[in-house]
């Protein structure tokens, strides 16, 4: 069946580190990948997204790169701040049939000391 | 621009009660979802309207839920009776139209207490 795995966590950085949150994704065709972010106290809301093979999503200097060859599609930021903690889900929608439907990992919690 | 408007924000009942969460998604919006989230899991679908019609509800336990979107604009989740393992947060959501590549828009969420 359709489904995405993401790493366990939560992540702890320290303030300007390097981040990377592992995704990896099993589906029949070929699915559209997101990254939602959940902030504390906020709902849900798109960081970034890629529609198609080897497509880069960036947002807020997050990147994600689709990779169809190793069916991932990691989250990336170069150096992090107190202000990204908050929970990654990493998702798939399938594009048959204007299904829409959102799968969802189970979430990622990072958390950025100063 | 308004969001996704969900209530109530928090719900806490006994076993066997009813309950009802309403949820106004984006003006325009055509296609509405509700989603159910487990703590310390991600959302799973739970049904999915474009415009009043249910087109997938396939995940939705018909048992005891049900939902409508009467005139294509907010939608009523309902559980009836509830059970302890109901207990988790309830997600609607809204996007322009079903396209799976269409951003969707989450409102606070409803999370309930069954006790």
């Amino acid at each position: 069946g359709n489904s995405v795995t993401q790493m366990e966590g939560p992540v702890t950085l320290s303030e300007e580190a390097f981040l990377t949150i592992n995704c990896t994704y099993t589906a029949t065709g070929y699915p559209s990948l997101f990254w939602y972010v959940q902030y504390p106290g906020e709902g849900l809301q798109l960081l970034l997204k890629a529609t198609k093979a080897d497509d880069k999503g960036s947002n807020k200097g997050f990147e994600a790169t689709y990779r169809k060859e190793t069916t991932s599609f990691h989250l990336e930021k170069g150096s992090v701040q107190v202000s990204d903690s908050a929970v990654y889900f990493c998702a798939l929608s399938l594009g048959s049939s204007n299904t829409g439907k959102l799968i969802f990992g189970q979430g990622t919690t990072l958390q950025v000391k100063p | 621009e308004a969001g996704v408007v969900q209530s109530p924000r928090y719900k806490i009942i006994e076993k066997k009660q009813p309950v009802a969460f309403w949820c106004n998604p984006i003006s325009g919006h055509n296609t509405l979802y509700w989603y159910l989230q487990n703590l310390g899991q991600g959302p799973e679908l739970l049904i999915r309207y474009e415009n009043e019609e249910a087109v997938d509800d396939s995940q939705l336990p018909k048992d005891r839920f049900s939902a409508e979107r009467l005139k294509g604009v907010d939608s009523t989740l309902k559980i009836q009776p509830a059970e302890l393992g109901d207990s988790a947060v309830y997600l609607c959501a809204s996007s322009p139209t079903g396209l799976a590549d269409n951003e969707q828009f989450f409102g606070p969420g409803t999370r309930l207490t069954v006790l």
